[in-house]
């Protein structure tokens, strides 16, 4: 079945740029998103690439798509504090309204 | 501001007992969904429902049913809580159009005694 993989950790200094990667096994992704959890608190869509974009900036948030390869990055330039938090890499196909998700990744900043 | 609301944000129930976790979504989505999550095991997809009255069986439905009588509305029901159903709940919503990307609810964390 469809899997979405993606490393538990990331520790990145305060100014620095995150990049947190994901790799995913569907083809047939049409949809692939970044998901923000803050502590104690559900899941906030941060962004979504569709899979015909190998790039799409949004602010501090850049997301990086290489379909050939099934890759996908999020990059937050100059990481903050309120950037703690754990992400989560998800895909969807065009033939369901079912999301799968990664098991996110605990970003944590040091001063 | 459109979103999901569950119900309560902490519950603490006795083993044995029948718990309902309510979900309502004002945004005339579709699809709904409860997931669990745990430390080290991530989301884990309950039930899901693409209408009203239609229900799904998710990845590890043992334990739980649903109920979707209204488009708005999804309960998830522990028939008899027991301590391993202890967990933060969390309720999702989508369109069917579009990107379909999921509105959260806040969560509830369930606490089985």
């Amino acid at each position: 079945g469809e899997d979405v993989e993606q490393s538990l950790f990331l520790s990145v200094r305060e100014g620095d740029s995150s990049v947190i990667n994901c790799t995913y096994t569907d083809s047939s992704s049409t949809y692939l998103y970044w998901y923000k959890q803050e502590p104690g608190a559900g899941l906030q869509l941060l962004t979504y690439i569709f899979s015909n974009m190998d790039m799409k900036q949004d602010q501090r948030l850049t997301v990086l798509l290489n379909k050939k390869d099934k890759h996908l990055s999020l990059r937050i330039a100059d990481t903050q504090t309120g950037d703690s938090a754990i992400y989560f890499c998800a895909e969807k196909d065009s033939s369901a309204s079912k999301i799968i998700f990664g098991s996110g990744t605990r970003l944590s900043i040091r001063p | 501001d459109v979103k999901v609301t569950q119900s309560s944000r902490y519950l603490v129930k006795r083993t044995g007992e029948k718990v309902f976790l309510e979900c309502v979504q004002d945004m005339d989505h579709e699809n709904m969904f409860w997931y669990r999550q745990d430390p080290g095991l991530g989301l884990r997809l309950i039930y899901f429902s693409y209408d009203v009255k239609m229900k799904e069986k998710g990845d590890i439905p043992e334990g739980y049913s649903v109920s979707r009588e209204k488009k708005e509305r999804f309960s998830l029901i522990l028939e008899s809580a027991s301590t391993n159903q202890t967990s933060m709940y969390l309720c999702a919503s989508s369109l069917s159009t579009g990107h379909g990307g999921y509105t959260f609810g806040s969560g509830t964390r369930l606490t089985v005694v």
